[in-house]
């Protein structure tokens, strides 16, 4: 079982509030990623890192942003919600070491209504 | 183009069938493959890496055509278990590209 987790799990909340969604790994992966996925749809990448200080945007615009302040902690924040923002977001890490054992491990994910 | 391709799907298949699941990708280079498991509501969870070679674990074979730019999976006897989303993945350029998935149903 991977190391990674996700807080909250569900999360249901009114239009206009700010929110983070917490993924923490102990692995000391070095690589972390969060993925936007709506039910029976495929997965987008929306940040990623590849280290502390070190964050970028993914395939998919998004209005959420992220830090990477310690290696094991990836928070994401939506300043503002809004119902379009519902959907699922999975939080990944990665060694980033050698390609071929390059696998991410996810978390549980949360899934957030916005009401 | 997507980078990553897959059969659509569903697969509804009996208990014991023997079941294929195809994926193209369109990146000559991309460096390294994967199928992942996805259950419903639930993460994604590494089944197998795909090595050049083809391999083997259990009822699971995954194979890789470089040539074809193709991938596959095979279950055979499958279990009811066995039914998910299977999402094939591909590493280019350090970046991980996620196929749509193709789900699968085994019934009794």
């Amino acid at each position: 079982e991977a190391d990674i987790y996700q807080t909250p799990r569900y999360l249901v909340i009114g239009t206009g509030k700010k929110i983070t969604l917490e993924c923490s790994q102990t692995m000391g992966h070095d690589k972390m990623y969060w993925y936007q996925q709506d039910p029976g749809m495929e997965l987008h990448l929306i940040h990623y890192s590849y280290g502390v200080n070190s964050t970028e945007k993914g395939d998919l615009s998004s209005e959420s942003t992220v830090s990477r302040i310690r290696t094991e902690h990836f928070p994401l924040t939506l300043e503002s919600a809004r119902p379009s923002h519902t959907s699922q977001y999975l939080c990944a890490s990665s060694e980033g070491l050698a390609l071929s054992t390059d696998t991410q491990y996810f978390g549980p994910g949360t899934r957030l209504t916005v009401l | 183009r997507k980078e990553v391709e897959q059969d659509p799907g569903p697969f509804n298949v009996p208990e014991g069938a023997t079941v294929a699941f195809n994926c193209t990708y369109s990146n000559s280079a991309s460096q390294s493959f994967f199928w992942y498991r996805q259950d419903c509501r639930k993460e994604p969870k590494l089944l197998m890496s795909v090595y050049s070679s083809g391999n083997e674990d259990g009822r699971f074979t995954a194979q890789l055509n470089r040539a074809s730019q193709y991938i596959s999976l095979l279950i055979r006897d499958s279990k009811l278990s066995d039914s998910a989303t299977y999402l094939c993945v591909v590493n280019v350029n350090n970046d991980m590209r996620f196929g749509a998935g193709t789900r699968l149903t085994v019934k009794p």
